[in-house]
């Protein structure tokens, strides 16, 4: 069964300053992955996701994540951290013989420092 | 386009009590599936259904279900409520039940059995 594992919990950065987050994952063949964020009190919003193709990808918000498949890494990445960016990142994958059953990682928590 | 509804946002019932949660997919997508959120398990999938038929179920007690009607709306129940049921229930929606598919979530239900 596959697997998502988000080592850190939370991450404080401050307003301005580049910011990472990351994910690795467990499974025998090449996953669908997505992140997705969520503020206080919402449901998840998607920011990317990776299905094929170019191993770098862009998304919402100015994020973008890069898919490793050597190191069975999902790494979502940020140039420039904004204090509206605070909130928890998940990251998730999908097989596609389970249809669309995601797997979550824990979550990260972001907060910003003014 | 409108986005996934979930109704109702909150919900406050007491232990044994049976509770039903609906969910409105975004227009033209078919396939809905439910996650439960806690602190402790963070999101965990419940079911997938596509075209009234279950085509995915998570490891979750007979005490959950779900259905889906011809219009693609989806409900789930759970019976017998126990202090542990109390969760955020996102809905997610897709358009492609076949393979993994971008799924779209809704702003939850807020569950709280006391």
């Amino acid at each position: 069964a596959q697997s998502v594992t988000q080592p850190d919990i939370h991450i404080t950065v401050s307003e301005g300053a580049s910011l990472e987050l990351r994910c690795n994952y467990s499974y025998g063949a090449t996953p669908y992955l997505f992140w997705y964020v969520q503020s206080p009190g919402q449901g998840l919003q998607l920011l990317l996701k990776y299905f094929s193709g170019d191993t770098l990808v862009q998304g919402i918000k100015g994020f973008e994540a890069e898919f490793k498949r050597s190191q069975s890494s999902f790494n979502l990445r940020k140039p420039s951290v904004h204090w509206s960016d605070a909130a928890e990142y998940f990251c998730a994958v999908g097989v596609k013989a389970a249809g669309n059953k995601l797997t979550f990682g824990g979550g990260t928590r972001v907060l910003v420092k003014p | 386009k409108a986005g996934v509804t979930q109704t109702p946002r909150y919900l406050i019932k007491t232990r044994g009590q049976q509770v039903t949660l609906s969910c409105s997919p975004i227009s033209g997508h078919r396939s809905v599936s439910w996650y439960q959120q806690t602190p402790g398990q963070g999101l965990q999938f419940l079911f997938e259904y596509f075209s009234e038929t279950q085509r995915n179920k998570g490891n979750f007690p007979g005490r959950f279900s779900g259905r889906q009607f011809s219009n693609s709306r989806s409900e789930m129940n759970v019976s017998t409520l126990e202090l542990g049921d109390s969760a955020l229930y996102l809905c997610a929606s897709s358009w492609d039940p076949i393979t993994t598919d971008t799924q779209y979530f809704g702003p939850g239900t807020r569950l709280t059995v006391l």
